[in-house]
Formats: C-alpha cells, structure tokens, sequence
C-alpha cells in the first residue's frame, strides 16, 4: 500500500535563511505525482509546488525548490529566503496514475524565528 | 474567479445527532473529493465524484457516513448518529477533472465538534 511519510514534526528557521523539509514515500507504480501542500492557521490548503515521477528535473516555484530522488523515494522541499507568512503546517502528499486519492503524510510545523 | 467554499465552518453537535456539510466547488470542476482532518494529522481520503460516474466510497470509515452530489454542482457529507471521535476538521476539494496532474483546489474546511 502507497505510504507517505514525514518524519519532523516541527522545524525551525530563522527568518531569510534556508530550511528543508523530509518526506519519504512508498508506491509499486511508475507513474505518480507529488506534491507539498502548506496550511496556515486559516485551514486553507494551498498547493506549493508539484512534481511528477517521469519528469527527472526537480520542479522549483521562487523560493520553493524539490529534491526529488526517485530511486530513494525521498522528495524533499527546500524554503530558500524564509519568511514570516512562510509559518505554516506543511503536508507532503502523493498521487498515484491509477488512484486519484491523495495520500498524505502527517504534516511538519514550520515556525520561522524573526 | 470564486474558490471552494464549504458551510458551515464550524458545526458543534451532540453525541448521537446527524449533521450535514456542504461543499461547493469550482464552477465547471467535474472532480470532487472530501477528506477529514484530525487534529495535528494530516488528511485521510473519504470519497471522491467524477461527473456522473459512481463515486469512490472506499475511505468512508462507516455507514454512518455518506455523501451526495448532483451532476457537477454541490456535494454534501452527512454523518449519522455522530460520535466523538468524529471531531474532526472535513475539508472539500475540487479539480478540473480525476488525475494526479490536476491541481486539488480545497475549500477553508468545516470544523465538527461532537459533544
């Protein structure tokens, strides 16, 4: 069964520095997609950025950059220049080709330090 | 143009009541999925709908729990004789259609409360 998997509840960052979130998954299919999720104190999920399993270049959105490491199931997110609104819990999440569920790991606090 | 929205936004109720939620998703999203968030987890699916084709019940946790949608419009999630380990946060989401390739767009989450 497809698993997700993060494994820090809570990381801490000093504002305009560099963090890096884990998540390590698990599927038997080829074709998936990833994803982080970030959820502020409103509940409104919001998506930071996706990658898809056939694509070998790591997908960046700004400050939001992926190391996706197929062979390793590894798919981490690096926050470049950390900033206050970047405080959130943050949700790794996986989508297989044939399952349209997302699956969702349990989350990592980011608190960012001014 | 508008979001997910989701009514109410906090619902308390009694142990044994029957509540209603209701979603409202992006205009012309055929794809609609709800999830429940427990406190400090992350979300477990419950059932998705893809136009008029069966919906995927396979994360409903009981029969208690059941959800509807007509065409590609609202869709609402009822739970039965509500326990408390029912209190959870259930979040809404559409897509412009099924697949993984397809951005979910979630509504703000209706926060249940059984006493």
């Amino acid at each position: 069964a497809q698993t997700v998997t993060q494994s820090q509840p809570e990381m801490s960052v000093q504002e305009a520095e560099t963090v890096t979130l884990s998540c390590t998954y698990d599927t038997s299919e080829s074709d998936y997609y990833l994803f982080w999720y970030k959820q502020p104190p409103s509940r409104q999920m919001i998506l930071v950025i996706r990658q898809e399993a056939y694509k070998q270049q790591n997908a960046t959105e700004n400050r939001f950059s992926v190391n996706f490491q197929k062979a390793a199931k590894s798919f981490s997110l690096k926050i470049s220049d950390s900033q206050l609104g970047d405080a959130a819990m943050y949700f790794c999440a996986l989508s297989e080709d044939s399952n349209y569920q997302l699956i969702w790991g349990a989350g990592t606090k980011l608190i960012i330090k001014p | 143009g508008a979001g997910v929205s989701q009514s109410p936004s906090n619902k308390v109720t009694e142990k044994g009541k029957d509540v209603e939620l209701r979603c409202d998703p992006i205009s012309g999203h055929t794809a609609l999925y709800w999830y429940r968030q427990r406190l400090g987890q992350g979300l477990e699916f419950l059932i998705y709908f893809q136009g008029n084709s069966a919906p995927d019940k396979s994360g409903l946790p009981s029969d208690r729990f059941s959800a509807e949608r007509t065409g590609e419009s609202v869709s609402t999630l009822t739970i039965q004789r509500t326990q408390q380990e029912d209190s959870a946060v259930y979040l809404c989401a559409s897509s412009s259609t099924l697949g993984g390739a397809y951005e979910q767009y979630f509504g703000p989450g209706t926060r249940l409360t059984v006493t």
